[in-house]
Order: structure tokens, then C-alpha cells, then sequence
């Protein structure tokens, strides 16, 4: 089926420096989201991103948080500074279509903030 | 609001029974439920959704229900195997309709052999 990849699959940083993560989304979707997981926690909404600009954006995606998507290449979610709190999972997902449509999830990027 | 609630947070069953979990949403907008099955260490996977037009929904051995009125919606897994064994997020879309998905805080489903 589908796919959506990620890179890199881990990141090791240490906290202050800068961050990015990549996604390369399902070739002819056209919607594209950030979600943050905490170990054994539920997904949650960062961020999404539609025609080169932020739709909507959840109380997560703080002011050191930022996509885009230049050129149509990598959708990419860039954190800077980076802070402990930000260690998790974040995984990618793309759509066809707004609202109802199936959202596919990459595979996810383990941050590890020091 | 926004905040899905899902039980059981645990459920162990034996194989070949039912498992069933169930979830309540506070967005009476909201319409659109997807489920997705999470195995450790790799990305959620949708398995089943329902839309608000519908009351229930079945694929093979997976049964979603859904009550708008009552704002709560269910997945049955009937005659589960080892291999149903997972993590399982039930979500709810926003009223907004723009794709932004809740989910609620996951279910570990075990079966046992």
C-alpha cells in the first residue's frame, strides 16, 4: 500500500541545538500532518499543512516549532531550540483529502533530547 | 471539547472470544471515527473507519458501532487470534473538518493462546 517514509528513524541532540525532521509523504497527497508520541502515550496533534501553509496547529507547536515544504520535496517539521520535552516520537502522516479522509502514518522519528 | 476517551487501557483475552473496546468523543461535530493498530515500535495502521452517516460498519472480523446521539463509538474484534495483539487508537475528527485528528489514549489488547 501506500507508503510514507521518514528520516532519520532515530536522532540523538542535545538540548538548544536545532532539529529537523523529514518526511517524504505519499506521492500524490496533497495533506500533510505532524503528530507527537510520548512512550506508551496516545498520538497528538501538532500541525497541519495544505497548499504551503499551516492550516491548524494544537497547543503543542510551540513558537521554536515550524513545517514546510519547499519545492515539493521533503515536508519537514524543524524544532529550534530544542528542549527535553520534546523527546518523543513524531510520526508524519499524509492524506488525499481533508476531514474524512485516511490519514497514512510513516514510521516515525525517535527524538532524544539531552 | 475535544478529548476522546477509550477503554479498557488493558485487555486480555483468550483466543477465538470477542475483544471490544469502546470510546466517547465530546465534539458533537465531529465525523468521522478511524481505529488504527499500533505494533511496538512501527507506525499506527488503520484498520477500520466509520463515518457519521453510519451506525455500524464491518470488515472481515472487525465490527465498528457507532451513537452520535449518545457520542460514543466501538470496536469489536469477533474470534480474535495471537496476531490481534496490539495497541489500539480509536480517533475522532474535528468539527472543523480539516483533518486534525484526536485520539483517544490507546487500548494494549493481549490474546492468549
Amino acid at each position: 500500500g501506500p507508503k510514507v517514509l521518514q528520516i532519520p528513524s532515530h536522532q540523538i541532540i542535545d538540548m538548544g541545538q536545532m532539529v529537523t525532521l523529514n518526511c517524504d509523504p505519499v506521492s500524490n497527497h496533497l495533506y500533510f500532518y505532524w503528530y507527537k508520541q510520548i512512550l506508551g502515550q496516545q498520538m497528538e496533534f501538532l500541525v497541519n499543512f495544505y497548499n504551503g501553509k499551516v492550516m491548524e496547529k494544537s497547543k503543542l507547536f510551540k513558537d521554536q516549532f515550524s513545517v514546510e515544504r519547499p519545492d515539493g520535496s521533503y515536508f519537514t517539521l524543524k524544532i529550534q531550540p530544542t528542549a527535553l520535552e520534546d523527546s518523543a516520537v513524531y510520526f508524519c502522516a499524509s492524506s488525499m483529502d481533508w476531514g474524512e479522509d485516511e490519514q497514512y502514518f510513516g514510521p516515525g522519528t525517535r527524538l532524544t533530547v539531552l | 471539547g475535544e478529548q476522546v476517551e477509550q477503554l479498557p487501557s488493558i485487555l486480555r483475552v483468550q483466543e477465538g472470544s470477542s475483544a471490544s473496546i469502546n470510546c466517547s468523543y465530546e465534539d458533537s461535530a465531529s465525523n468521522y471515527f478511524p481505529w488504527y493498530k499500533q505494533e511496538p515500535g512501527e507506525n499506527p495502521k488503520l484498520i477500520i473507519d466509520i463515518r457519521s452517516n453510519m451506525e455500524r460498519k464491518q470488515i472481515q472480523e472487525l465490527i465498528v458501532l457507532l451513537d452520535k446521539k449518545a457520542k460514543r463509538f466501538s470496536l469489536h474484534i469477533t474470534d480474535t487470534q495471537p496476531g490481534d495483539s496490539a495497541m489500539y487508537f480509536c480517533a475522532a475528527s474535528t468539527g472543523a473538518n480539516t483533518g486534525k485528528l484526536t485520539f483517544g489514549h490507546g487500548t494494549i489488547l493481549r490474546v492468549h493462546p
